[in-house]
């Protein structure tokens, strides 16, 4: 069974830090990752999508890394603002897309 | 449209009541997908249509929940005898290849 993991669970920071959100996953037989961004009360919006043959993404201050062996991925926010305030969420497309619990993030002004 | 429809958006029931929450998929995208989620939780895996069919459906907790995909475009979850423990944001995602986009969900819940 494939288990998604993601550490920190919550994390604050002052804006304008960069920062790094973690997730593991037990099986490594995936076809892609996909991070995700949960606003309060809302649905999922992509963030990142990085194929299993990828290393990683990038989109604007967002970069994501997949390496696929060793079960992890990272998301790396550069210059965060309070904007950036959100719950992230990574996926595995596994037999279908399976979550981790989320990193609940809040930047402060 | 332009993305994926979900409703109603909240939908408020009474215990023992039986209830349809429907998906409207992006235009053209084989694949859909029912999630669930829980307060402070990821969504959890519910079914899986590809096409009319439903290719996976493991995740229903069960027998009290079914959906269906008739036309292979819009679906349906429906729970019947609902619980107190059905509250929750049911999330739908369509793809056409393995890039899911969400709908802004439905959040049920039972009294």
């Amino acid at each position: 069974k494939q288990e998604v993991t993601q550490i920190p669970a919550a994390l604050s920071v002052p804006e304008g830090e960069n920062l790094v959100l973690n997730c593991s996953f037990t099986d490594s037989a995936i076809y892609n990752l996909q991070w995700f961004r949960q606003d309060p009360g809302k649905g999922l919006t992509s963030l990142l999508l990085i194929q299993s043959s990828q290393r990683e993404q990038t989109s604007g201050r967002l970069n994501a890394s997949l390496d696929k062996s060793s079960g992890r991925s990272t998301l790396y926010i550069a210059a965060s603002q309070p904007g950036d305030s959100a719950t992230y969420l990574c996926a595995v497309w596994w037999l279908a897309l399976t979550f981790g619990s989320g990193t609940r993030l809040q930047v402060q002004p | 449209g332009a993305g994926v429809s979900q409703t109603p958006s909240n939908k408020v029931t009474e215990k023992g009541k039986y209830v349809e929450l429907r998906c409207d998929p992006i235009s053209g995208h084989t694949a859909l997908y029912w999630y669930r989620q829980s307060l402070g939780q990821g969504p959890e895996f519910l079914i899986y249509f590809q096409g009319t069919g439903a290719a996976d459906d493991s995740g229903l907790p069960n027998d009290r929940f079914f959906a269906v995909r008739p036309e292979g475009s819009v679906s349906t979850l429906k729970i019947q005898r609902t619980e107190r423990g059905d509250s929750a944001v049911y999330l739908c995602a369509s793809s056409l290849d393995t890039e899911a986009f969400f709908g802004q969900g439905t959040r049920l819940t039972v009294v």
